[in-house]
């Protein structure tokens, strides 16, 4: 089945240290974003990819980065986490102008 | 800049009963319209989504809603709740043009009682 994968589910890093989530496709859309949800909050858009062109949010914090090697992947990097940050982060891909389908999400723990 | 306004953070029906949870959005050109739900711990799931065309739209698992212009309103509905429709709801805004940017309500926790 075409789907959005997460890897990891969840994941557990040290305040400071440097961390990466990881998303891939097997749909072939060619949009991709990447949301953080916070606890009882709803998904904020943090950015997104149109093909290789990337789309920062103006309120998205400079300590998170994003790269898109191909069109099956995309990374979330997160250059230095704070407590702050601890949230589950939502991938979602879609065709240009098209509904967006979810990964399952992965969980950040930052201690 | 759109907005949604998703009203009741939380609803709680009996088994069986009518399910209505409420959204209102704000929007300065045509809008597209989605509800998805999501479970605990997992990722959101397209329940239904307006785009043109007839008002009156209808999703997975028995829920729909209707698109009323005049109102701002996307309000969800299924006839006869189910325990498995114990969730977290979002309804959602985009614009047309443009990558879908979504814009989120504040999400509606059903509750089913049995």
């Amino acid at each position: 089945d075409a789907m959005v994968i997460q890897n990891p589910r969840y994941q557990v890093t040290q305040f400071g240290k440097p961390v990466t989530l990881s998303c891939s496709q097997t749909l072939n859309h060619n949009v991709m974003y990447w949301y953080q949800q916070k606890s009882s909050q709803a998904p904020k858009l943090l950015f997104h990819y149109y093909d290789k062109d990337f789309n920062n949010e103006a309120d998205t914090p400079d300590n998170f980065q994003s790269r898109r090697p191909n069109t099956s992947f995309c990374f979330l990097d997160i250059r230095s986490p704070g407590l702050g940050d601890a949230a589950m982060y939502l991938c979602a891909t879609s065709r240009f102008k098209e509904t967006q389908y979810f990964g399952p999400g992965t969980r950040l723990l930052v201690l | 800049a759109q907005s949604v306004t998703q009203l009741g953070s939380h609803v709680s029906v009996s088994e069986g009963a009518l399910v209505l949870l409420r959204c209102n959005y704000s929007s300065s050109v045509p809008p597209y319209l989605f509800w998805y739900v999501q479970y605990p711990n997992q990722g959101l799931q397209l329940l239904l989504k307006y785009t043109t065309g007839a008002t009156l739209v209808k999703g997975i698992n028995g829920f729909e809603a209707e698109f009323k212009k005049s109102e701002t309103s996307f309000h969800l509905t299924k006839p006869s709740a189910h325990m498995s429709d114990a969730a977290e709801y979002f309804c959602a805004v985009s614009e047309i043009q443009g990558a879908q940017k979504l814009v989120f309500g504040q999400g509606t926790r059903l509750t089913i009682n049995p």
